[in-house]
């Protein structure tokens, strides 16, 4: 089945400092891989995507590159902000389908100034 | 303003209440779908629709009913709420079915069930 596995939070880090945030999934044929961000007491917003193996996605300094070799997708950023402070959930869908959706339990950042 | 509006924002009732929760949006999208968010499991897909009069089950549809009579409303409907419904809910819509476009989400609906 179709599954995905992101690294337990809550992340701390200071301002400026650089930000992984793993994810691995486990697809049965070609997903579409994305990372969404949620904001304290907000819906989620996509904040990156990555359709085929080798994509790399990227958006306001945030960087995830779909690797099929290692089944990951991870999540980087090389200096945060405070304004960063959010929830992140990696989540696929199955390209040739796209119709469920299979996301992780997300991720807390804490960015200290 | 293109948005996904959900109602209500916040609802506290009783087990067994039948209730629905509304989901709209303005964007002529084709997909809708409905997510339950809980601490430790993330988002989980309950019921999403390809278009008009075509839904199908996510991987928690038990307990959950919903029906897409017109293209911009996908309301959710539990029957006979329990407390293990009490969660976060979200709506979410994107242009086409298929699997690359952004989803567009509301902004959640918190509901108890005592």
């Amino acid at each position: 089945g179709n599954s995905v596995t992101q690294m337990e939070g809550p992340v701390t880090l200071s301002e400026e400092a650089f930000l992984t945030i793993n994810c691995t999934y486990t697809a049965t044929g070609y997903p579409s891989l994305f990372w969404y961000v949620q904001y304290p007491g907000e819906g989620l917003q996509l904040l990156l995507k990555a359709t085929k193996a080798d994509d790399k996605g990227s958006n306001k300094g945030f960087e995830a590159t779909y690797r099929k070799e290692t089944t990951s997708f991870h999540l980087e950023k090389g200096s945060v902000q405070v304004s960063d402070s959010a929830v992140y959930f990696c989540a696929l869908t199955e390209s040739n389908t796209g119709n469920q959706f299979y996301f992780g339990t997300g991720t807390s950042l804490t960015v200290i100034p | 303003e293109a948005q996904v509006t959900q109602n209500p924002r916040y609802l506290i009732t009783v087990t067994g209440k039948k209730l629905t929760v509304t989901c709209s949006q303005n964007m002529n999208h084709e997909y809708m779908s409905w997510y339950r968010q809980d601490p430790g499991l993330g988002l989980r897909q309950i019921y999403y629709s390809m278009n008009v009069e075509v839904t199908d089950k996510g991987d928690v549809p038990e307990g959950y009913k919903v029906s897409r009579k017109e293209k911009r409303n996908f309301p959710l409907i539990l029957e006979s709420p329990s407390p293990n419904q009490t969660s976060l809910y979200f709506c979410a819509s994107s242009p086409r079915q298929g699997g690359t476009d952004t989803q567009y989400f509301g902004p959640g609906t918190r509901l108890t069930v005592l």
